[in-house]
């Protein structure tokens, strides 16, 4: 079944410390994306990255990095330096360049702070 | 700026008919979607309006006027698995990316 797999699901860092969470799709999309959503609230895009090798800033990068080595896998990590980490962080994909830019999402990974 | 306003939450009852409305403010945008989460999962698109009008999918419509900036999602013969938030979004010219709504929480009362 092709889709987009998050993990882990449920994640806790200690205070000082870089987490990496993994994104990794099967549908063969060339553009993936991260998100970061706070309860009760919308979606803020943190990063994305239209082609393998290339990633652009979101509306709230700071204390986020990515990478982009594979067209299946955008890992996302979340350093000491972003302050307030605890949220759900979504990962999504799209096939590039299509009108409608139609997102299909993984199942999330929970962030908390030890 | 670039901004989408829903109202926060929405209660219907089942079997009844229900309309969030989404108004915007953007500068250009290629067209307006919704995505539906169920709590603690993933959102999943839902519809799509590039044009001004309707348009249907089963017991979902969406409406968008460009005139007034303004869309709207509508739910007919809601059931209880409809109980979810609901995300308008934008897809901004300056660089492909959706625009979200803080999201509507519907409640279904049977």
């Amino acid at each position: 079944d092709g889709g987009i797999t998050q993990s882990p699901k449920y994640l806790f860092r200690k205070e000082g410390q870089n987490v990496t969470l993994s994104c990794e799709q099967n549908l063969n999309h060339d553009a993936m994306y991260w998100y970061r959503q706070d309860p009760g609230q919308g979606l803020r895009l943190i990063y994305y990255s239209q082609i393998v090798n290339d990633f652009q800033k979101g509306d709230i990068a700071e204390g986020y990095s990515v990478s982009r080595e594979k067209k299946e896998s955008f890992p996302l990590t979340v350093t000491s330096a972003q302050k307030n980490p605890t949220a759900f962080y979504l990962c999504a994909s799209s096939t590039r360049r299509k009108e409608k830019n139609i997102q299909y999402f993984g199942a999330g990974t929970r962030l908390s702070v030890l | 700026g670039q901004s989408l306003e829903q109202p926060s939450e929405v209660t219907a009852v089942e079997g009844a008919i229900v309309q969030i409305n989404c108004t915007y403010q953007t500068s250009g945008f290629y067209g307006l979607s919704w995505y539906q989460q169920h709590d603690g999962g993933a959102p999943t698109f839902l519809s799509y309006n590039a044009l001004d009008g309707l348009e249907e999918t089963g017991r979902f419509s969406s409406f968008l006027s460009r005139s007034d900036s303004y869309g709207y999602l509508l739910l007919q013969e809601l059931q209880m698995k409809d109980s979810a938030s609901y995300f308008c979004a934008v897809l901004a010219r300056s660089n492909y990316q959706l625009i979200w709504g803080a999201g509507t929480k519907l409640i279904i009362k049977p």
